[in-house]
């Protein structure tokens, strides 16, 4: 397996620009995680979804950003409108359930100028 | 819930010394944990776990760590460091029979110097 795929590694986007951010997890995995790295806030769960279900939401700052996940291959999260302050990097993890780790991918670097 | 404190953000140490980074973690239910590496510009790979059993777990490139449940602790080590082990090291928690979410500490940055 090719491990998780995130596209695209480097974004970078005017304010008010909707941005996509797409992740592809490792066959199998019924777990997918999306995570925020800053230097101020360090790493961030923002989403995760179960068997394509979102199960806890409580770390999406807030109504701009939305994430799916239409099939157990491929999820999304969109920023619209983006903000300066949304600049960091997001990862994607998926992980094959109890006592298994998650596996991350390389990560999106946003650059919201 | 659950919370991760790593107690150093940045461990500088000689290149073939030892090291120790240090992670104390908070719940109130049994716990996994979990430490992961992360080079420059690169994702999280994992280097070791602890889910149960023995409460040393040796992990990937030399590295062990060694849960202690009465100090609430999980502190990663290696006997003799190298150059390539530059890095930010991550300790992180999940509720035992949990399937949920990683709770990660703020990161040690080690780096190793010739």
């Amino acid at each position: 397996d090719a491990g998780v795929i995130q596209s695209p590694r480097h974004e970078v986007t005017e304010m008010g620009q909707e941005v996509t951010l797409r992740c592809k997890p490792i066959s199998g995995h019924d777990y997918l995680f999306w995570y925020r790295q800053t230097m101020m806030r360090g790493l961030e769960l923002l989403i995760y979804f179960n068997n394509n279900v979102p199960i806890d939401d409580s770390g999406m700052p807030e109504d701009r950003f939305s994430a799916k996940m239409p099939n157990a291959s491929f999820s999304t999260l969109k920023i619209q409108p983006s903000e300066p302050r949304d600049s960091a990097v997001y990862f994607c993890a998926s992980s094959g359930g109890v006592g298994t780790e998650a596996f991350f991918g390389q990560g999106t670097r946003l650059t919201v100028v | 819930a659950q919370s991760v404190t790593q107690l150093d953000s940045q461990v500088p140490v000689f290149e073939e010394a030892p090291v120790e980074l240090r992670c104390n973690y908070s719940s109130s239910v049994s716990v996994y944990l979990f430490w992961y590496v992360q080079y420059p510009n690169q994702g999280l790979q994992l280097l070791l776990k602890y889910l149960s059993g023995s409460t040393l777990v040796k992990g990937i490139n030399g590295f062990e760590a060694e849960f202690n449940k009465s100090q609430t602790s999980f502190h990663l080590r290696k006997p003799s460091v190298h150059i390539s082990d530059t890095a930010e090291y991550f300790c992180a928690v999940r509720a035992a029979g949990s399937a949920r979410q990683l709770t990660f500490g703020s990161g040690t940055q080690l780096t190793v110097l010739p």
